[in-house]
């Protein structure tokens, strides 16, 4: 089945202490990214990559790192949470440059205390 | 400005009637438009994609867009309780490969 895999869907953590959320695609596409969406704020793009080794920030990239080793692999990594940070993740995917819309994760629910 | 702006609602309709959702978007050179749904504490499902002016259809789903305007919509038709959900906006811009994202509007179907 083609998807974008999420993990976790669920983490409390606390404030400064590194984290990493997965996400792996099984569709051979070539950009990925990583947005989050709050209540009243909509999804906002955090970082992308169109390609292995081809990152860039998204609208929202204080406080995240990601990185790009490998075509379906595309982590989100929080080197010191804050609670500002608590939101509900997702990971899409797309061939191309995005022209026939993105595949989401399932979601990552994040809480930093 | 925000880039893509959607009726905030919530829109309540009876089954059975039409639902109306509207966004407009600021980047005139956007050439892919998108409708999504997202039910509670799901991630977001691609409906409708749309590209040239004029109206698509998909089932009880009709997508219009005007360039000139800069404007899309969805109509819902024979609304359903399974329809209630947020149903988001997205357009890509001309110059990248972001979809920007409006902030939804919540379709609540009354049964």
């Amino acid at each position: 089945e083609a998807q974008v895999t999420q993990n976790p869907r669920y983490l409390i953590t606390v404030t400064g202490k590194k984290l990493t959320v997965t996400c792996s695609q099984n569709m051979n596409h070539e950009y990925m990214s990583w947005y989050r969406q709050d209540p009243g704020l909509g999804l906002r793009q955090i970082y992308y990559s169109m390609n292995v080794e081809v990152t860039d920030k998204g609208d929202v990239p204080e406080g995240y790192k990601v990185s790009r080793k490998e075509k379906r692999n595309f982590p989100l990594i929080l080197e010191s949470p804050s609670p500002n940070q608590t939101s509900l993740y997702f990971c899409a995917s797309s061939f191309g440059q995005g022209g026939r819309g993105y595949t989401f994760g399932s979601g990552t629910r994040l809480t930093v205390v | 400005q925000k880039e893509v702006e959607q009726n905030s609602g919530p829109l309540s309709v009876p089954e059975g009637a039409i639902a109306s959702l509207n966004c407009t978007y600021s980047d005139r050179g956007s050439q892919s438009f998108f409708w999504y749904r997202q039910y509670s504490g799901k991630s977001p499902e691609l409906i409708m994609s749309i590209y040239s002016n004029g109206d698509k259809e998909d089932g009880r789903f009709t997508a219009q867009l005007n360039k000139a305007s800069q404007y899309v919509s969805l109509l819902i038709r024979d609304s359903q309780p399974s329809d209630s959900a947020t149903y988001l906006c997205a357009v890509k811009g001309s110059n990248d490969y972001k979809l920007s994202f409006g902030a939804g509007t919540t379709v609540t179907v009354r049964a």
